[in-house]
């Protein structure tokens, strides 16, 4: 059974601060790596994208990717009230032609200001 | 505003019942997808479309079956559900590119909720 693992808080954390999410994912083969943020009652929306290891930065955010350990986060610095939110962490193997994406549960995260 | 509009957003059926949720996309994609997202439970593809040719089908109970007319419009026609099946359905779209037939950038619909009693 292929997963992929979140905490699912709430993380709290005030503003300013820096938020830290993380992942594991039990699918050695998986290739690419995915942060969504889903506003309550809203719709997941893709936010950062990681393919290899290492980091990652787009403004705010950055997302850090360890295939040996199966590893992926995202922090989210200088955090504000409007980064509260759920962040759901997926993955996918494009292994032939298909392929699939699987979710996490999801870290509802918490922004106080 | 998204692309992808769906309705109704929300809905209320009796498990004899039979409805119908209703996606649209105006983004000129080539694939469209359903999602069902579960209380406490991950995000989980249900049915993947490209090019209107059913290409996924995520062992899905039979009484959901989705239809796909046209590359802009995407149905699921529900019958007899369970109470278990109350749950946030999702309409995605996204342009295919090569070989990736699920796209990560896929631009999601706002939802039905649906509630089966």
């Amino acid at each position: 059974q292929k997963e992929v693992e979140q905490n699912s808080g709430p993380l709290s954390v005030p503003e300013g601060a820096i938020a830290s999410l993380n992942c594991t994912y039990s699918d050695r083969v998986s290739q690419s790596f995915f942060w969504y943020r889903q506003y309550s009652g809203k719709s997941p929306e893709l936010i950062m994208s990681i393919y290899s290891n290492g980091d990652k930065e787009d403004g705010r955010f950055t997302a850090q990717l360890n295939k040996a350990s199966q590893y992926v986060s995202l922090l989210i610095r200088d955090s504000q009230p409007s980064d509260s939110a759920t962040y759901l962490c997926a993955v996918t193997n494009y292994g032939g032609s298909q392929g699939n994406l699987i979710f996490g549960k999801g870290t509802k995260l918490s922004v106080k200001p | 505003e998204t692309g992808v509009t769906q309705t109704p957003r929300h809905l209320v059926m009796g498990m004899t019942n039979k409805k119908s949720l209703k996606c649209e996309q105006h983004l000129g994609h080539n694939a469209m997808y359903w999602y069902k997202q579960s209380a406490k439970k991950p995000l989980e593809l249900m049915f993947v479309y490209s090019l209107e040719e059913r290409v996924e089908n995520n062992s899905v109970p039979s009484r959901f079956s989705p239809e796909c007319p046209n590359s802009s419009h995407l149905f699921l026609h529900l019958h007899t559900l369970q109470p278990e099946d109350s749950a946030l359905y999702l309409c995605a779209s996204s342009q295919r590119t090569g070989q990736i037939l699920i796209n990560p950038e896929a631009f999601f619909g706002q939802g039905t909720r649906l509630t089966v009693v």
